[in-house]
């Protein structure tokens, strides 16, 4: 089974500046998606961005960025321009692309603001 | 367009008595998915659900079960309540059945089993 490892459980960041959120995974397959979802005390999980593992050109969306790293099965989420609206749980998500098998969490990590 | 609802929001049951619990999908979505996301964890995937038929399930026992139905609302049935089922219950719809869909989540059900 895959795994989802997010090892920083929290991070704090100064309001305008840069964050990176840290992400690796276990898999066996060639093929398959990775995402960063936010869940904001709303509790509603919404979709940050997403990368398909077979492009080797970076996800961007405005101000989030990923870094990832396919041989050494990383991927990291990056927020720039730090706004107090980015406060939240913080998820990589990891999908086989297979029938059986879905969307795979990582334990998530709870990001700050500092204002 | 309406997003994906989840009723009720929070819900206080006892062990060993069953539960229902609502999603109502995006609209247009034929494709949804249940989650378990107990407190301090993330989610885990539940099963899902394709055109009324179960699509996929994962490390559940067979008292977690669902529905799914012509107009893509969906249900998740819990029997034999255990203290461990407290969690908070996400549902997921999507366009279609394929990853490249985004799935829309709704705000959960929060269960507490006492």
């Amino acid at each position: 089974a895959q795994t989802v490892t997010q090892s920083q459980p929290e991070m704090s960041v100064q309001e305008a500046e840069t964050v990176t959120l840290s992400c690796t995974y276990d898999t066996s397959e060639s093929d398959y998606y990775l995402f960063w979802y936010k869940q904001p005390p709303s509790r509603q999980m919404i979709l940050v961005i997403r990368q398909e593992a077979y492009k080797q050109q970076n996800a961007t969306e405005n101000r989030f960025s990923v870094n990832f790293q396919k041989a050494a099965k990383s991927f990291s989420l990056k927020i720039s321009d730090s706004q107090l609206g980015d406060a939240a749980m913080y998820f990589c998500a990891y999908d086989p692309l297979t029938y059986d098998e879905k969307l795979t969490f990582g334990t998530g990590t709870r990001l700050t603001i500092i204002p | 367009e309406t997003g994906v609802t989840q009723s009720p929001t929070h819900l206080i049951k006892t062990r060993g008595q069953q539960v229902t619990l609502r999603c109502s999908s995006q609209s247009g979505h034929n494709t949804v998915s249940w989650y378990q996301q107990a407190l301090g964890q993330g989610p885990q995937f539940i099963f899902q659900y394709y055109r009324e038929e179960e699509n996929g399930r994962g490390n559940f026992p067979p008292r977690f079960s669902g529905l799914q139905f012509p107009n893509y609302s969906s249900e998740l049935n819990v029997n034999a309540l255990e203290l461990d089922d407290s969690a908070l219950y996400l549902c997921a719809s999507s366009l279609e059945l394929a990853s490249s869909y985004e799935q829309y989540f709704g705000p959960g059900t929060r269960l507490t089993v006492t």
